[in-house]
């Protein structure tokens, strides 16, 4: 299947520790995404890299960490987890430069407890 | 800078009653909209865009520059209609999407 897979899905842990969420899309777009969606359902871009370097960091707590070890991988690092880190995660990508759409993930509900 | 505004964080509609999801952005060039659909723990799916002027499952979308506006319509709404719709803007070349906050349709009998 072509799509833009990300695991895990569900990722319960405690305050302090650091985690890591994966991604990975087989499409052949050149650019990928981090959003995070905030109990209130409020979508907010965090990260965007395009062939791996990184294009948009919007105000994030450099706890958090993207990678991208090459343009079909973005995988996001948190360190030192926080209550507030507790939402929804997605992964996105794209083509760049017509303005084509985002594909998503199914996105990875991270609980913090 | 880029902002899209959805100034209604529920809508409640009667099945069969016609639905507006309204929008607006607010951008000095030529943006390109979208509006993307989350059914219940579902991912992110792209509804339709503004420049494909299409209608996908009975929903269009008209961007009014003047009123720097993308309202989301159906004539008829169904049960399976109920979902977020996120409302989103993609401008000139930078590669960011904004998205607006959200708005729920719910779709009653």
């Amino acid at each position: 299947d072509t799509a833009v897979s990300q695991t895990p899905k569900y990722l319960v842990t405690q305050m302090g520790n650091d985690k890591s969420i994966k991604c990975e899309q087989n499409l052949g777009h050149d650019t990928m995404y981090w959003y995070k969606q905030d109990s209130k359902k409020f979508l907010k871009i965090m990260f965007s890299y395009n062939n791996k370097e990184l294009i948009i960091n919007e105000t994030v707590p450099n706890r958090f960490s993207p990678k991208s070890p090459d343009k079909a991988h973005l995988n996001l690092h948190i360190n030192s987890l926080e209550l507030g880190d507790s939402a929804v995660y997605f992964c996105a990508s794209r083509h760049t430069g017509d303005n084509s759409p985002l594909h998503f993930g199914n996105g990875t509900r991270l609980t913090v407890t | 800078a880029q902002r899209v505004t959805q100034p209604e964080k529920l809508l409640s509609v009667f099945k069969g009653a016609p639905v507006e999801l309204k929008c607006n952005y607010s951008y000095s060039g030529s943006p390109e909209l979208f509006w993307y659909v989350q059914y219940s723990r579902q991912r992110l799916q792209l509804l339709l865009r503004h420049i494909s002027r299409e209608s996908i499952k009975g929903f269009t979308a008209d961007l009014n520059k003047g009123e720097t506006s993308f309202h989301l319509k159906k004539p008829f709404a169904q049960e399976e209609d109920s979902a977020m719709y996120y409302c989103a803007l993609s401008a000139g070349t930078a590669s960011k999407l904004t998205f607006g906050t959200g708005t729920r349709l719910q779709v009653t009998l």
